[in-house]
């Protein structure tokens, strides 16, 4: 089957760092990948739609100088929280989008928590 | 918006099948049916799709009625683990489209 890796898997940091989470497809290409954000009780939100070579396109309320996202090969996608704040602190997750069959895997998820 | 309506939740009995209900009526003809569940604090689980003929693997099987409008996941023989979230999603399958999830359903499965 289909393995998509995230790293770490959960984080602590203090408000106002910057925070990145790694999202890997370990066995097939994925030219897209999607970032989504689940707080406590709540479904899935996707926040973003992340393009190898290009740029991501953002779901509307999600700041994209906020939540930055690099594509740079067909097998990694990176989200990165800046200047983080307790508002941000949820369990953030990836799908990677198989480019043979345009199935999609999601990720394990990371915790984030901003003190 | 999600295009589904399924149960807020559902109980089940250990051993017994589990068979989650999920309405799709705006259903288009090129979308497919998926199922995927989301064991608490992990990432969601594949579990089956389909277009329109019923489909069955090692974990399910999908029932999907003749006129695309509703379908229903089984689970034959429920187990404490299968207790999870359910997402029934009806999605294109094409490039550079994302899943959308609805709230789902919350099946638990008792001894």
């Amino acid at each position: 089957g289909a393995v998509v890796s995230q790293h770490p898997s959960r984080v602590i940091c203090k408000s106002g760092t910057s925070v990145k989470i790694e999202c890997r497809s370990l066995d097939f290409q994925a030219t897209t990948m999607f970032w989504y954000r689940q707080f406590p009780k709540q479904s899935l939100m996707l926040m973003a739609t992340s393009n190898e070579g290009s740029k991501a396109t953002y779901e509307q309320g999600v700041e994209k100088d906020k939540f930055l996202i690099n594509h740079a090969s067909l097998t990694l996608s990176t989200l990165t929280v800046t200047s983080a704040h307790p508002e941000d602190s949820s369990f953030y997750i990836c799908s990677a989008q198989r480019d043979s069959s345009y199935e999609q895997y999601f990720g394990p998820g990371t915790r984030l928590t901003v003190t | 918006d999600a295009k589904t309506t399924q149960p807020t939740s559902m109980d089940c009995a250990e051993g017994r099948a589990a068979n989650l209900p999920c309405n799709h009526s705006t259903i288009s003809g090129n979308e497919y049916v998926y199922w995927y569940r989301q064991i608490h604090s992990q990432g969601p689980q594949y579990i089956i799709h389909g277009l329109k003929n019923n489909e069955t693997n090692e974990m399910a099987s999908l029932i999907i009625t003749e006129d695309r409008k509703s379908s229903t996941l089984i689970l034959p023989h429920a187990t404490l683990r299968d207790t999870a979230v359910y997402y029934c999603i009806v999605q294109a399958n094409q490039a550079g489209t994302a899943l959308i999830f609805g709230k789902g359903t919350t099946l638990s499965v008792s001894s």
